[in-house]
């Protein structure tokens, strides 16, 4: 298995809501990465986990909340989102944090009205 | 710190002409040095990368890049555009500093029109 896997593939959420993005990876990779990307716009970085401890949060709003329950399983868990926050949300992984190369998974299409 | 620029944020060529992506990287280390390619709603797919062995790299889908390290660049090139490659291409660097944070410093992108 060499492909990562994100649900849901679209999500249409209220201000009000808890939701969670999940993602999942059999590739034995052991660093996984949150990714937000707007219209037009690369990838940004919001979280990095490396052997399931979160090694980098930069600075996202508390609103996301990451969890890493174990090693092929990464999970986004969203509350209170504004509109702005609307975006491809993208997972990837990487054999380890210095391997450089990363794996992407599809997306999940966030639409928060 | 790492930085990544790509000249040129849409480039537009005729089916069967040169491709030519251009991508110039700042980093105090040697680098790693990656081509993604983006479909529409789609994830990222990587193209081809560089980690410190050929200058010339080949990758999927006819596209080769080369390193030249005098020059600070690492462009994309394929011989022959298809249709099919029209998407957005990503140029990044790895941060391979002491911290190997495992982060990637993406370019803005170039969206690649092909006409037919």
């Amino acid at each position: 298995d060499t492909e990562v896997t994100q649900t849901p593939k679209h999500l249409v959420m209220g201000m009000t809501n808890k939701k969670s993005l999940k993602c999942e990876q059999h590739m034995g990779h052991r660093a996984m990465y949150w990714y937000k990307q707007k219209a037009k716009k690369p990838p940004e970085l919001m979280f990095v986990y490396s052997y399931e401890k979160l090694s980098i949060n930069e600075s996202v709003p508390s609103r996301f909340s990451p969890e890493c329950p174990n090693s092929s399983l990464l999970n986004l868990h969203l509350h209170a989102l504004q509109p702005e926050d609307s975006a491809l949300y993208l997972c990837a992984s990487s054999r380890g944090p210095e391997s450089g190369e990363q794996f992407f998974g599809p997306g999940t299409r966030l639409t928060v009205l | 710190a790492q930085s990544v620029t790509q000249l040129g944020s849409h480039v537009s060529v005729s089916e069967g002409a040169l491709v030519l992506l251009r991508c110039n990287y700042s980093s105090s280390v040697p680098p790693y040095l990656f081509w993604y390619v983006q479909y529409p709603n789609q994830g990222l797919q990587l193209l081809l990368k560089y980690t410190s062995a050929a200058t010339l790299v080949k990758g999927i889908n006819g596209f080769e890049a080369e390193f030249k390290k005098s020059e600070t660049s690492f462009h994309l090139t394929k011989p022959s555009a298809h249709m099919s490659d029209a998407a957005e291409y990503f140029c990044a660097v790895s941060d391979r500093g002491s911290s190997n944070t495992g982060k990637l410093i993406f370019g803005q992108g170039t969206t690649l029109q092909v006409k037919p």
